[in-house]
């Protein structure tokens, strides 16, 4: 079945540093989302990723999405405290159509 | 507030039992997930239902049951025949499972089995 992937699974920086996770699908995707998830808490909705070689930015963080729809990534430029917790990719496969399959996920803390 | 609840929070069990879990959401969303979180696991999908009285095995549906007999419920429960039960649970649901749209997700039940 459809399989996505994350790496890293664990990343540390330091406060002002960049950070960046990669997410890569076995099959080609109809959609990218990203999720955040803070320590003790439950995946919240961070952006939707549709059209091939997409690119959304909010603020410090940077979407991208492949040209082939199988590969997406997240890079936050300048990391603080407040971007501890692990970051999901999740997607649906354009052909095996509903189910919303998400990676590992790349759990991210900072030190000040 | 229109929101997706999980409870309770916090579940144990002693093992041998069966166990329901429960999600109830007023977004009127069609859609509603089930999801297991272990530690380094990420999310991986128990069950899945795109509309009532209809739903679909993913990719670690043994030893777990589900039912949808309405739009706002989608309890999940966990039988005996489940070697590891314990682990924080998550539900979701989507407006639409067929469209491309945000997934929101209940605050967990973390259900240990002793």
């Amino acid at each position: 079945g459809q399989q996505v992937m994350q790496i890293p699974q664990y990343q540390h920086v330091q406060e002002g540093e960049d950070f960046t996770t990669y997410c890569n699908s076995s099959t080609t995707l109809s959609n990218i989302q990203w999720y955040k998830q803070r320590p003790g808490g439950h995946p919240v909705f961070l952006i939707q990723l549709v059209k091939s070689g997409e690119v959304k930015k909010q603020k410090r963080l940077t979407f991208q999405f492949g040209e082939a729809k199988k590969n997406s990534s997240l890079h936050i430029t300048a990391t603080q405290t407040t971007d501890v917790g692990t970051y999901f990719c999740a997607g649906r496969d354009h052909q095996a159509g509903t189910a919303l399959i998400f990676g590992k996920g790349t759990t991210l803390s900072v030190s000040s | 507030d229109g929101g997706i609840t999980q409870s309770p929070k916090y579940l144990f069990r002693k093992e041998g039992q069966n166990v329901t879990l429960s999600c109830e959401q007023n977004l009127n969303h069609d859609a509603m997930y089930w999801y297991r979180q272990d530690p380094g696991q990420g999310l991986r999908l128990i069950y899945y239902s795109q509309i009532v009285n209809d739903f679909q095995k993913g990719d670690i549906a043994e030893g777990y049951s589900v039912s949808r007999e309405k739009k706002e419920s989608f309890p999940l429960t966990v039988t005996s025949a489940q070697k590891n039960p314990t682990a924080f649970y998550l539900c979701a649901s989507c407006w639409d499972g067929t469209m491309n749209t945000e997934a929101f997700f209940g605050q967990g039940t973390r259900l240990t089995v002793v």
